[in-house]
C-alpha cells in the first residue's frame, strides 16, 4: 500500500543536476514527504523531508506542489557517489503512531 | 559518535530453526523501528517502538515474527520456525522522536542478511 510512485530508473550526467519525481497523490494534510537513498550493500541514509514548504539543505533540495501530490528532489551537481536507489516516503500516523510507507524507490546512475 | 548497530551482519540458518536479531539503536533514542528488504524490493515496515508504548506490530508478517526491546533500548527481533521466503536483509532505525514532534529523521544500521536453507 505504498502511498507514493517513482520511475525505477534514471540516469544523469556527472556535474549535471539530478532530478527525481514522486507522486504522492493521496498525501494527508498532516503527512510529511521524507527522501532517502540506499546505497549498494548499506542501509538506508536520510536525505531531505518536508510538508508544504521547499526545502534546502546541504546535500538535496525539495520541491513540492502547491497541492502537494507530488515532489521532486534536487541533487544539484550530481556526483558518482551520488549513484544509489532513493526513496520518496510519506510518513503516515495511524493510531498515534508513526509508520513509513516505503515505495520501490528510483534507481539514479551518475555517469561519468 | 556511535551509530545504530545491528548483529549478526550475516546469518545463515536451516529452515525451521528460529533466529534472534539484535539491534542496539544510537544512545537516546526513543523510536525504534524494525524493516524488511528482500532481494531488489523496497524496505517493508514490520514494528515500531516508541518509548514506554505499546509497539505497533502492524507490520509483522505472521505470528512466527516477534519483537521487544528491553529498557528502551536494545531491541531483538525474533523469526520462529525460518522459512525460505524469511531470507532477506533485516534493518533496524532509530530516531529521536520526541511525544508531540511531527518531524523525525530515521538512523539506519547496516542491516543483517538473513539466508534461510
Amino acid at each position: 500500500d505504498a502511498k507514493t510512485t517513482q520511475p525505477p530508473s534514471m540516469d544523469c550526467a556527472e556535474g549535471r543536476a539530478a532530478n527525481l519525481p514522486c507522486n504522492h497523490s493521496t498525501i494527508s494534510g498532516n503527512e510529511y514527504v521524507y527522501w532517502y537513498r540506499q546505497i549498494h550493500s548499506q542501509g538506508p541514509q536520510y536525505i531531505i523531508h518536508g510538508l508544504k514548504n521547499n526545502e534546502t539543505n546541504e546535500m538535496a533540495s525539495l520541491i513540492i506542489t502547491e497541492d502537494r501530490k507530488s515532489s521532486t528532489l534536487i541533487l544539484p551537481h550530481a556526483t558518482l557517489r551520488d549513484t544509489a536507489v532513493y526513496y520518496c516516503i510519506v510518513r503516515v500516523i495511524t493510531s498515534g503512531t508513526y509508520k513509513y510507507i516505503f515505495g520501490t524507490g528510483t534507481r539514479l546512475k551518475v555517469l561519468a | 559518535g556511535a551509530g545504530v548497530s545491528q548483529s549478526p551482519s550475516n546469518k545463515v540458518t536451516e529452515k525451521g530453526k528460529d533466529v534472534e536479531l539484535r539491534c542496539d539503536p544510537i544512545s537516546g533514542h526513543t523510536a525504534l523501528y524494525w524493516y524488511r528488504q528482500s532481494l531488489g524490493q523496497g524496505l517493508e515496515f514490520l514494528i515500531y517502538f516508541q518509548g514506554n508504548s505499546a509497539p505497533d506490530k502492524s507490520g509483522l508478517p505472521s505470528d512466527r515474527f516477534s519483537a521487544e526491546r528491553t529498557g528502551g533500548s536494545v531491541s531483538t527481533l525474533t523469526i520462529q520456525r525460518t522459512q525460505q521466503e524469511d531470507s532477506a536483509v533485516y534493518l533496524c532505525a532509530s530516531s529521536p522522536l520526541a511525544g508531540g514532534v511531527f518531524t523525525d529523521t530515521q538512523y539506519f544500521g547496516p542491516g543483517t542478511r538473513l539466508t534461510v536453507l
